[in-house]
């Protein structure tokens, strides 16, 4: 167990839809990364926030956003979906700003379907 | 911007020491280089971190060249549990933002 909670594990929607992926964080870790993982891409970085604030960003869509709250949870918005969004999202935190400096810790990874 | 390469896939057998190699010509001076193991399903999961030379744990050693444009990440004695995709992690840059950067990862079979 990593200590990161990732919610929900399994979302089937439909094209056109939008969903929210929800993250919390190890106790104590203060950034937050979100990647996509599918069969073609790989893991693909979309976004860090660091303590609430937006650090890096990745091969983010326009249609796809996300936050970091006070309480250090994140969540992360997919709009107008396409049968190409699907994949596996998953979260990760670090008490670094920097992972270089440190390890990543990944949670288990929301799945998403869109039909 | 920094790239990881590394094999697509490797085979091996139980008990044999396993090597995969990644490479990264354009690693940052004050980049680590960290490896991952992924299970199916499952998120990634730190395995050892090094910056030069060599760094051992109890799972894997790690083995960086002088010029640290590649790395190593030896396996001694794999298991069938060891089974598991492996990337290596370094970093990218893009508008003075550091990315954590994946590459596509190595698809490691071990065999009985």
């Amino acid at each position: 167990d990593s200590g990161v909670t990732q919610t929900p594990k399994h979302l089937i929607t439909a094209t056109g839809q939008r969903v929210t992926l929800r993250c919390s964080p190890r106790s104590g870790d203060l950034s937050v990364y979100w990647y996509q993982q599918s069969l073609d891409q790989g893991l693909q970085f979309l976004i860090q926030y660091y303590n609430g604030e937006e650090r890096a960003k990745g091969n983010i869509l326009e249609r796809f956003s996300a936050q970091q709250f006070p309480d250090l949870h994140s969540e992360l918005n997919l709009s107008s979906l396409e049968l190409g969004d699907s994949a596996l999202y998953f979260c990760a935190s670090s008490v670094y700003d920097r992972v270089n400096t440190g390890e990543l810790f990944f949670g288990e990874g929301s799945r998403l379907t869109v039909l | 911007l920094a790239k990881t390469t590394q094999p697509i896939s490797m085979d091996s057998y139980e008990g044999q020491e396993v090597n995969i190699t990644c490479s990264h010509n354009n690693i940052a001076t004050n980049d680590y280089i960290t490896w991952y193991q992924q299970f199916p399903s499952q998120g990634p999961r730190f395995i050892i971190q090094g910056y030069k030379t060599k760094v051992t744990n109890e799972v894997a050693s790690l083995f960086i060249p002088a010029d640290r444009k590649s790395s190593t990440l030896s396996l001694p004695r794999v298991s069938l549990s060891d089974t598991a995709v492996y990337f290596c992690l370094v970093g990218d840059r893009a508008g003075g933002s550091y990315i954590p950067t994946f590459g596509r990862g190595t698809s490691l079979i071990v065999h009985p």
